[in-house]
This record gives C-alpha cells, structure tokens and sequence, in this order.
C-alpha cells in the first residue's frame, strides 16, 4: 500500500501526559500537512511543511503542539501536557505540489 | 464569517435523484479549490478538483463562480454509495481551509 499511513491508530491518555503521533506520507510527495478534526467539523489546518521545512504553522496551535519532519520524509506531531480538549481526530495529509491532498486514516485521540 | 461555508444538511435523496451542493468563499484571492468525500468515521478522499472552467468526472459535475465566490457539486443518478459528507475546500496552493461539510443520505 503506497498510501498515507499514521501510528498509532487510536490512543488514549490521561490529561498532562505526552504523546506523539507519526504519519508516513506518499513517497513522492514533498508536501506534509497536519489537521485536527472533531465530531460534525471539517479537518482544521494546524501545520504544514514543504520538504524539511515548516512553512506555516495555524495561530491556534498553542506551545503544546510541535511538528516536526527531520529528513523530508516522515513527520511527527507532539503534543505536551494534554487536556480533554485535546481529544480529536488528528489526520495527516501529503500532496505533490498542491494538487489536492490524500489524507492518511488518522490518529484518534482520546484524553481522559 | 468563515472562510469556507456549506450548508451541513442532511440532503435526503432518492436513488436516482439529482442532487446539488453550493458552498461559499470569503477570499477572492482564493485560488484552488476541491471537493472531498467523507465516509462516517474515514479520512476524507480527494473527489475533484475544481476549475474555472468547470470539470465533470463521470456523474459529477464541479463548478467555479469567481464572480460570486462561490463552487458547487452536482451529482446525478444518486447511488446509494454515494452517502457522505461532502467537503468543500479553497485556499491558496499550500494552504487550503476547509468547510464543515453537507451530508448526503441516499435513499433507496
């Protein structure tokens, strides 16, 4: 399968701990796009990196999230000290030069 | 106002029917546009790009009106396969903002 893959697929953690989320996007595509998404919503831009580089990185993002994509290639997304507003969808996008995104099967998370 | 407004529904549609979605945008400097498919509880799936021009894939049709800001999805001879949220999409070439979404139901 040469599609966007993400790990874990569900996680479940308790408020103020850590966790980090991986996505593997298409091969060939140089673009990398992180989206948060909740119940009855359309994915919310959080980040996006073009190669290694993080271009832009959404003003509603707060200190907790970082991004990061070390060799181009595979990217993760941190989240420190989670709160149960944390909890959603977090889906991870890549497309050849904006030509539309294809989207990976997502990372639930669920902060108790 | 948001950037990418669609009416959530739900459209109910008998099989066969043709059924219609309009979806507005605030940027006028907005330069690509899509529309997703979103099954219940799936990541969203790349259905069509959107072109001034307007583009058809089989039994949609997609539409752009720069004039009046806003792109639309026709769909005929409705399947029920076709039931989904439907996700409208603009932005620029590296970021796009995407719209609640308008859910379809096709009844048979």
């Amino acid at each position: 399968d040469t599609g966007v893959s993400q790990d874990p697929r569900h996680k479940i953690t308790k408020r103020g701990q850590n966790v980090t989320f991986r996505c593997d996007p298409i091969s060939e595509h140089n673009r990398l796009y992180w989206y948060r998404q909740t119940l009855g919503q359309g994915p919310e831009f959080l980040t996006y990196f073009q190669n290694e580089a993080q271009l832009e990185k959404s003003r509603l993002l707060s200190d907790r999230f970082s991004a990061e994509r070390p060799k181009g290639s595979f990217s993760t997304l941190e989240i420190q000290r989670t709160e149960q507003g944390d909890s959603a969808m977090y889906l991870c996008a890549s497309s050849p030069d904006g030509i539309g995104q294809y989207f990976g099967p997502g990372t639930r998370l669920t902060v108790t | 106002r948001k950037e990418v407004e669609q009416d959530p529904g739900p459209f109910n549609v008998p099989e066969g029917a043709t059924v219609a979605f309009n979806c507005t945008y605030s940027n006028s400097a907005s330069q690509s546009f899509f529309w997703y498919r979103q099954d219940c509880r799936k990541e969203p799936k790349l259905l069509m790009s959107v072109y001034s021009s307007g583009n058809e894939d089989g039994r949609f049709t997609a539409q752009l009106n720069r004039a009046s800001q806003y792109i639309s999805l026709l769909i005929r001879d409705s399947k029920l396969s076709d039931s989904a949220t439907y996700l409208c999409v603009g932005g620029g070439y590296q970021k796009v903002t995407f719209g609640t979404g308008t859910k379809l139901q096709v009844i048979p």
